[in-house]
């Protein structure tokens, strides 16, 4: 199973909104309406920021967003804060219980 | 409260057959629908899915890795195991367990993680 394609950074100021993608085939991302996001900051263990395309789990905050059309799926953060800069990886159900994951995306706030 | 830890070496030789056990607590692998798997990240690297053993022993295994893969549970000590057989240093990555509900298709709760080097 091939990674699902991410861009590698993005960027922002405070107060400003990003989106990152998440690409991946008829296969995973867009054969179900499961992609998760996780946020991982340096040395920590991934934490569940999106599950099921665009549902929050208790304590998210919703400036977090997530969205799906056909293939790819976005992560939208908008009003953006320092300590959102972080590592974001998209996961998508592959069918038979598997699973796959992006590449990961660097935040950076400027 | 759910919790896992995972435990194991953090040194191994290459070809050699790595063993890992994540313990938790907070919920048991004989409730229906639960499950447990391991994901690993090597060092700057993304994340990748290896395997999930769910309640009822089924056993999901990630497709480039399943020849060196095994998962097995113990229920009452609440522990789940994998073995990795022929170690290489590319292998040498933090390998964390998860819990995963049937149907719920994210992982909810993650252990801190195990960093495994892979070097002679």
């Amino acid at each position: 199973q091939a990674a699902l394609t991410q861009p590698r950074s993005v960027s922002g100021s405070p107060g400003q909104s990003v989106t990152i993608s998440c690409t991946g085939t008829s296969s995973d991302v867009g054969g179900y309406n499961y992609v998760s996001w996780y946020q991982q900051y340096p040395g920590k263990a991934p934490k569940l920021m999106i599950y099921d395309v665009s549902e929050r789990p208790s304590g998210v905050p919703d400036r977090l967003s997530g969205s799906k059309s056909g293939n790819t799926a976005s992560l939208t953060i908008s009003g953006l804060q320092p300590g959102d800069e972080a590592d974001y990886y998209c996961c998508s159900y592959a069918g038979n219980s598997r699973m796959v994951f992006g590449g990961g995306t660097k935040l950076t706030v400027l | 409260q759910i919790t896992l830890k995972e435990s194991g070496p953090t040194l191994v030789k290459p070809t050699q057959t790595l063993t890992l056990t994540c313990t938790f607590s907070g919920f048991s692998l004989s409730t229906s629908g639960v499950g447990v798997g391991w994901i690993r990240q090597p060092p700057g690297k993304a994340l990748e899915w290896l395997v999930l053993i769910y309640w009822d022993d089924d056993k999901r295994y990630s497709l480039s890795l399943s020849s060196r893969l095994t998962i097995s549970k113990d229920t009452s000590k609440n522990q789940v195991v994998l073995t990795m057989t022929n170690m290489d240093p590319v292998d040498t990555a933090t390998y964390y367990c998860a819990h995963r509900r049937y149907g719920y298709n994210y992982w909810e709760y993650w252990g801190q993680g195990i960093l495994v080097t892979v070097s002679s």
